[in-house]
């Protein structure tokens, strides 16, 4: 099992363009969850899915836009990068999201640079 | 907003020395309380989750206490070792969706 994999793992944009973060889980979890983490900041949830067919708000969605592909597979988008969303990105899936109480699994992480 | 804090941020610690560090959440609508490992240049990776007050959770050298009550655990490492170098991370679960804490950077010297 791979677990949970994300593509690309490095990528320079420049202000204003746009691409699309990719994510894939092989566990059969139902949620999924797209972070992001900033320097002395903790991992902070930028939208989840907690089940194929549905997504949600986390606490820093503004500028982002995301996709329940199937079950296996949840992906940002930045329309329009811009400098302060430079950072690093971890998607992370698990069993289900209500209760709180499934682990969830991280991905390696995409650092991600807006000039 | 639901502030949930680490403390301290970093700390250095001798071979064999015993560490403790804190995590602080909301102590209402309380759900779930996870504690992670995070190496560097790796993803984080689960200890615990802890759900009832007064929860005490073991893993070899590490162990972890929860206090719904008053809304903090602890992560207790003894006889640290230079691979319990990380940073650990606490997650807080609410009615809302899992907040994260900044972390607690160990750093174990030989």
């Amino acid at each position: 099992n791979a677990g949970v994999t994300q593509t690309p793992k490095f990528q320079v944009l420049k202000t204003g363009q746009s691409m699309t973060l990719q994510c894939a889980q092989d566990m059969n979890h139902n949620s999924m969850y797209w972070y992001r983490q900033d320097p002395g900041m903790g991992l902070r949830l930028i939208y989840y899915s907690a089940s194929e067919g549905t997504t949600d708000k986390g606490e820093v969605p503004n500028g982002y836009n995301v996709s329940r592909l199937n079950k296996r597979e949840f992906s940002l988008r930045l329309e329009s990068a811009a400098p302060s969303q430079t950072s690093v990105y971890f998607c992370a899936s698990s069993v289900s999201s209500g209760a709180g109480t499934d682990t969830q699994y991280f991905g390696p992480g995409t650092r991600l640079t807006v000039l | 907003i639901l502030n949930v804090e680490q403390s301290p941020q970093s700390l250095h610690v001798q071979e064999g020395d015993s560490t403790n560090f804190t995590c602080s959440f909301p102590s209402s609508n309380f759900y779930a309380l996870h504690w992670y490992r995070w190496e560097t240049a790796k993803s984080p990776e689960a200890l615990f989750v802890m759900t009832l007050n007064g929860d005490e959770k073991k893993k070899g050298r590490i162990s972890a206490t929860l206090n719904t009550k008053e809304g903090y655990s602890y992560l207790y490492i003894k006889g640290s070792q230079p691979e319990d170098s990380a940073t650990y991370l606490c997650a807080f679960k609410g009615n809302n969706d899992m907040r994260f804490g900044a972390g607690t950077r160990l750093t174990v010297k030989p």
